[in-house]
This record gives C-alpha cells, structure tokens and sequence, in this order.
C-alpha cells in the first residue's frame, strides 16, 4: 500500500552492520531527494537523513544514506540495543503531488 | 530547545469531531512550514496536511479534503487540525512536524510532536 517499498524487518547482532533499503520509482526516489525518520517507542521520531545523505547535527556518523536509481538505502553500523525501532524513508512524488513515505522497517538487534 | 507538544485526539464516533493541538516552543511558528502526519495500522505514514509558513498555501491529503481543516495561530505559536465528519480510517497516531528550514518548503521533518491517538470506532 505505501508508494514507497521497504523491507518488513532486519536484523543483526550488536556491533554488526544493517542496511535498510527503500525502493520507489522515477517519480519519486530516483529524482527526489530522500530523507529517513527512526520511530522509538515512547518518543518523538527522529530525523537521521535528508537530502539522501546528510545527518543533522547530533546524528552520529554510525547512521548514513545513500541512493541509486530508483533505490534508497539506509546504513546502520556498529548496531546498538538502542537502534531497535522502526525506520521509515520518505521523499516527494512529482506525480503525485504529495510526500510519501515508505512501509517501515523494523530493526531488531540479536 | 524545539519543542511540540500535541493535545487533543481521543475516541469518537463515525461522522463526530476532533480537534488537535500543537503548542510550539523554542522557535518561532510563523517561520515554518509545518505538516500533520498520521501513523495508520495497515497504511504505514501519510502525509495528511501542509500549511505555508505565511498560512496561505495550506495541502491535504485526497482522503480528508473537505473535512478537515489546518489552521495555525502564530500568535499563540499553536497548530491546529480540526477534523470533521471522521471515518474509522481517519484512525492512527496523528503527528505534527516541523519542516527542516525556516521559510522554505523542503519536507524533512526535523522536529515532531510526541504523537496523539485518534480512533473513530461505534
């Protein structure tokens, strides 16, 4: 249903490496800047990337982004218990006229 | 420090009312773009509403056109969403959002709300 393709879950052991992908279309991820949120239960969302890879100030360096084509991917190295959450990526739709955002992706730390 | 903090929401019933509140602090509201977002069982975040720093550019998703209405009271550094004639797919977490830079339209959301209910259920 969400215009934007993400996988339902990942996982790895703390210290690992996760990556999250965020798959759309020429209308939308692939000439559209992307930007990733990360949903902690109990807190307010939080902004990890904008403009595909850039961190706002206080977002540590284990978090990046990158795209290619139609693809959006999210890095997350040296995993943390504190990174279980819910990752959602977003962009514009220049057909749609409107912001979409991805299914969300669930990070479970082993 | 930037702060939303959101009231309102609740239960109500088919075709009732709501209103929802964002009391901003820490920055001026009249100096940016701020978005109503909803968190859906089943449907993932939505963009619901947009309104232009000035107040008179204001967006809405196809599904509340009509019925819901994005106000913002500058003076009183609040946002508000009054949402009218509800449908049980209306229901979710509603979330205000600050845009990432003031007086331009970039739709990263730097700040949020911490989020309030809304279920429309008999």
């Amino acid at each position: 249903q969400s215009v934007l393709t993400q996988p339902p879950s990942v996982s790895a052991a703390p210290g690992q490496k996760v990556t999250i992908s965020c798959s759309g279309s020429s209308s939308n991820v692939q000439f559209n800047y992307v930007s990733w949120y990360q949903f902690l239960p109990g807190t307010a969302p939080k902004l990890l990337i904008y403009d595909n890879n850039q961190r706002p100030s206080g977002i540590p360096d284990r978090f990046s982004g990158s795209k290619s084509g139609t693809t959006a991917t999210l890095g997350i190295t040296g995993l943390q218990t504190g990174d279980e959450a819910d990752y959602y990526c977003g962009t514009w739709d220049s057909s749609l006229s409107t912001g979409v955002f991805g299914g969300g992706t669930k990070v479970t730390v082993l | 420090q930037v702060q939303l903090a959101q009231s309102g929401g609740g239960l109500a019933k088919p075709g009732g009312s709501l209103r929802l509140s964002c009391a901003a602090s820490g920055f001026t509201l009249s100096d940016f773009y701020m978005t109503w977002i909803r968190l859906a069982p089943g449907r993932g975040l939505e963009w619901v509403s947009y309104i232009s720093s000035s107040g008179d550019t204001i967006y809405y998703t196809d599904s509340v056109k009509g019925r819901f209405t994005h106000s913002r009271d500058n003076a009183r550094n609040s946002l508000y969403l009054q949402m009218n004639n509800l449908r049980a797919e209306d229901t979710g977490v509603y979330y205000c959002a600050r845009d990432l830079e003031a007086f331009r339209f970039r739709g990263w959301f730097a700040s949020w709300g911490q989020g309030t209910q809304v279920t429309v259920s008999s």
